[in-house]
C-alpha cells in the first residue's frame, strides 16, 4: 500500500524567509508524487508534481519540491514566503490508476 | 486543464434526508473521483466513477450510502443518503487532466455538507 506522511502539523515563517514543509512517503515502485494547497472555502489546487526527471522539481507560485529517493522524501521549498502563502498543504501519492493517498496536510501561517 | 463545476457548494440538511451533489466537467474524461474532507482533516476517497460501469467504492464506503451516477463523460453526481451529523464534511470531485494536463488531478471547489 502506498501513503505519505506530512510530519509537522503546523508551520509558521515570517513574510520574506525561506518556507519548507516536509514530506516523506512509502510505496511499491517508481512514485508519482503530487503536492496541492487548499486556501480557505476553496477546493484543492495543483502545485507541482514529481513523476520522472530532474529531482528538482518546479511548480506554480514560485513553490518547489526536492525529489530525494534515498530519504524517500518530496519536502516542498518556497524561498521567500509571502503572507498570501498561508494555507493548508497536502502532499499526495498516486497509483496506477489515478487514486490519490493524501497526507494529513500542513497548515503554513506566514506572519507580516 | 479541466474546469469542474461543483453544486451546491454548501448545504445544511436535516437528519435522515439525502443530497445529491453534481459535478460537471468541461471536457470528456474517463475517470472522476469522489473525495471527502471531514472537519479538521485529509481526503480521503470514496469511490472512482468510470462511465458505463458500476462505481467502485473504497473500503469503508458502500453504494446503498453513497450511490453515484457517471451518465456520460463529463458529468456525475454522488448522493449522500439517510444522513447524519457524522456525515458533515466537504465532498469533492476530481477528474484526471488530459492532454499536457496528463497525470494530474483536478479538483472542484467542493460542496461544504452539514448534517443537523
Amino acid at each position: 500500500a502506498q501513503s505519505v506522511a506530512q510530519p509537522e502539523d503546523q508551520v509558521n515563517v515570517a513574510e520574506g524567509n525561506p518556507l519548507t514543509v516536509k514530506c516523506t512517503y512509502s510505496v511499491s515502485g517508481n512514485p508519482y508524487l503530487f503536492w496541492y494547497v487548499q486556501y480557505p472555502n476553496r477546493g484543492l489546487q495543483f502545485l507541482l508534481k514529481y513523476i520522472t526527471g530532474d529531482n528538482l522539481v518546479k511548480g506554480s507560485y514560485g513553490f518547489e519540491a526536492e525529489f530525494n529517493k534515498s530519504q524517500t522524501s518530496f519536502h516542498l521549498k518556497k524561498p521567500s514566503a509571502l503572507v498570501s502563502d498561508s494555507a493548508l498543504y497536502f502532499c499526495a501519492v498516486r497509483d496506477h490508476y489515478y487514486k490519490l493517498s493524501f497526507g494529513a496536510g500542513t497548515t503554513v501561517t506566514v506572519r507580516a | 486543464s479541466a474546469v469542474i463545476s461543483q453544486k451546491p457548494s454548501r448545504d445544511i440538511c436535516q437528519r435522515g434526508t439525502s443530497l445529491t451533489i453534481q459535478c460537471q466537467v468541461d471536457s470528456q474524461v474517463t475517470m472522476m473521483f469522489w473525495y471527502r474532507q471531514q472537519p479538521g482533516q485529509s481526503l480521503t476517497l470514496i469511490a472512482t466513477a468510470n462511465q458505463g460501469s458500476e462505481a467502485t467504492y473504497e473500503s469503508g464506503f458502500v453504494i446503498d450510502k453513497f450511490p453515484i451516477s457517471r451518465p456520460n463523460l463529463t458529468f456525475s453526481t454522488l448522493t449522500v443518503s439517510n444522513m447524519s451529523p457524522e456525515d458533515s464534511s466537504i465532498y469533492l470531485c476530481s477528474v484526471e487532466g488530459g492532454g499536457a494536463a496528463n497525470e494530474k488531478l483536478f479538483f472542484g471547489s467542493g460542496t461544504q455538507l452539514s448534517v443537523l
